[in-house]
């Protein structure tokens, strides 16, 4: 069984401050580690894929970097503002079809 | 707009009635892919087709659900003789085969399934 795990469930915080998320998953037969973000009452939307140990990747405020070895990535968000407020979802592929997601971890930023 | 699209939105029904969902994935996407979400978990997957051909089937599928996609293009999610446990959001996303985002899917806003 191939279990994805994020953590913290829930979050929230207040404008302008920085915050992570984790996300484990097993690292046997790794392929690709992507993070969505599901805004509520929208789609959930692509924000990184990830491949390499070591990777990193950054979009404005937003950065993911990749651990293939332990088997876990961080999402960090600098300078939370209240439009930053979603579900920010991890998932894994173990081939090019079948991506299993974790829990999510809900962010609810405060102005 | 040329994402995803999914319909109904919403749907409310009574226990034992069959329900159906459609999915227009991206017209060149030829991957289309069912998931279920249920409150506080994460997207599960149901299924995937590969144009018209439905490769993989999840042990949550019972026999009460049924996909199609009959001309490689939407899809249909059939649920039939719901239940309350059938309540849930149900995403479809879609993929172009060769995906050089390694698997990235694109979702629709989903179909929200509510059994009474």
């Amino acid at each position: 069984i191939l279990n994805v795990e994020q953590s913290p469930q829930s979050l929230h915080v207040q404008e302008g401050d920085s915050t992570n998320f984790t996300c484990s998953f097993p690292s046997s037969n790794f392929y690709a580690l992507h993070w969505y973000r599901w805004e509520t009452a929208k789609s959930p939307e692509a924000l990184f894929v990830m491949t390499l140990n070591g990777d990193e990747k950054k979009k404005g405020r937003i950065s993911a970097t990749l651990n293939t070895k332990e088997g876990y990535s961080y999402l960090y968000i600098k300078g939370s503002q209240p439009e930053d407020s979603a579900t920010y979802l991890c998932a894994t592929t173990y081939n090019n079809n079948d991506m299993r997601f974790g829990a999510g971890t809900r962010l609810t930023v405060k102005p | 707009d040329t994402g995803v699209s999914q319909d109904p939105r919403h749907k409310i029904t009574k226990r034992g009635q069959n329900v159906t969902f459609r999915c227009d994935p991206i017209s060149e996407h030829n991957r289309l892919y069912w998931y279920r979400q249920t409150l506080g978990q994460g997207p599960e997957f149901l299924t995937y087709f590969q144009n018209e051909a439905q490769l993989e089937k999840s042990r949550l599928l019972s026999d009460r659900f049924s996909a199609e996609r009959p001309k490689g293009s939407f899809s249909t999610l059939e649920i039939q003789r719901t239940e309350q446990g059938d309540s849930a959001m149900y995403l479809c996303a879609s993929s172009p085969q060769t995906s050089p985002r390694f698997g990235e899917l694109f979702f629709g806003e989903g179909s929200r399934l509510t059994v009474l």
